[in-house]
C-alpha cells in the first residue's frame, strides 16, 4: 500500500533541544515536503526537495533542517533555534514535473515543555 | 503575489443541507486548484482537483467544485451535508516557483455539522 508514514505521532521536547521528525514514502516521489500548521494559520512551507542531496528553504526556515540521503526519506529536525516550535509538522510529496497535486502523510504534533 | 483567500473561517450546516465553501486565488497564469479536507489531527486528503477543460470537477465523497476564471473562484459544494463531513477544508493553488512545484494553501474553513 502506498503512501507516506511520519514518526512519531506526538513528540514532546524540553527547550533548548533539538528534535527529529520522520517522513518516509514509497511513493516513488522525486519531491517532499515539510510545512507547519498552526490554528487558523493554513499551511506554511519549511523546506522542500526536488532530488536526493538537494533541497531548498521555503517561507518560514529558520530554526529547522533537513537532509534528503535517500529518494523515500526527508527528516526534519527543529533545532533550539526555532523560537516557537510547537505546532503540528505535515510531510508530503509529489512528482517533480508539472504542477501536480501533493500527498500528505498524517503528520507529527511537537509540543516543547 | 499568489494568494488564496477563504473567506469563511467557520461554517455550520445542519445534515442533509447543502453546502458552499468559498474560495478565491491570486494568480496570473492558468491556475491548478486543489480541495483538500482535513480531520482532526490528521493529514490532508486531496477532495478533489482542476487543470484544465470541464470548469465543473467531481471529488470524492459527493463532493464538486466549480472554476469560475472571471471571479477568481474555485467553491466547493456538496447538495447534502453528513455528520462525517465536519473537518476542516483547504483551498490551495498550484504554482512553479523557482522550478519546484509550490502548493498555497488558503487559511482554511472549518466545518460543523449539526445532527
Amino acid at each position: 500500500d502506498g503512501g507516506i508514514t511520519q514518526s512519531p505521532k506526538y513528540l514532546f521536547r524540553k527547550e533548548g533541544q533539538n528534535v527529529t521528525l520522520s517522513c518516509e514514502q514509497n511513493l516513488n516521489h522525486d519531491a517532499m515536503y515539510w510545512y507547519r500548521q498552526d490554528p487558523g494559520q493554513g499551511l506554511r512551507l519549511i523546506y522542500y526537495s526536488q532530488i536526493v542531496n538537494d533541497f531548498q528553504k521555503g517561507d518560514i526556515a529558520e530554526g529547522y533542517s533537513v537532509s534528503r540521503e535517500k529518494k523515500e526519506s526527508f527528516p526534519l529536525t527543529v533545532t533550539s533555534a526555532q523560537k516557537n516550535p510547537t505546532a503540528f509538522y505535515l510531510c508530503a510529496s509529489s512528482m517533480t514535473s508539472g504542477r501536480n497535486e501533493q500527498f500528505f502523510g498524517p503528520g507529527t504534533r511537537l509540543t516543547v515543555l | 503575489a499568489q494568494s488564496v483567500t477563504q473567506p469563511d473561517i467557520h461554517i455550520t450546516v445542519s445534515e442533509g443541507a447543502s453546502l458552499e465553501l468559498r474560495c478565491n486565488y491570486s494568480y496570473g497564469a492558468t491556475p491548478y486548484l486543489f480541495w483538500y479536507v482535513q480531520s482532526p489531527g490528521q493529514g490532508l486528503q486531496l477532495l478533489l482537483k482542476y487543470f484544465s477543460g470541464d470548469t465543473l470537477v467531481q471529488g470524492i465523497k459527493g463532493f464538486e467544485a466549480e472554476f469560475k476564471r472571471s471571479q477568481s473562484s474555485f467553491n466547493l459544494r456538496k447538495p447534502s451535508v453528513h455528520w462525517s463531513d465536519a473537518a476542516e477544508y483547504f483551498c490551495a493553488v498550484a504554482i512553479l516557483s523557482g522550478g519546484y512545484n509550490k502548493l498555497i494553501f488558503g487559511a482554511g474553513t472549518r466545518l460543523a455539522v449539526h445532527p
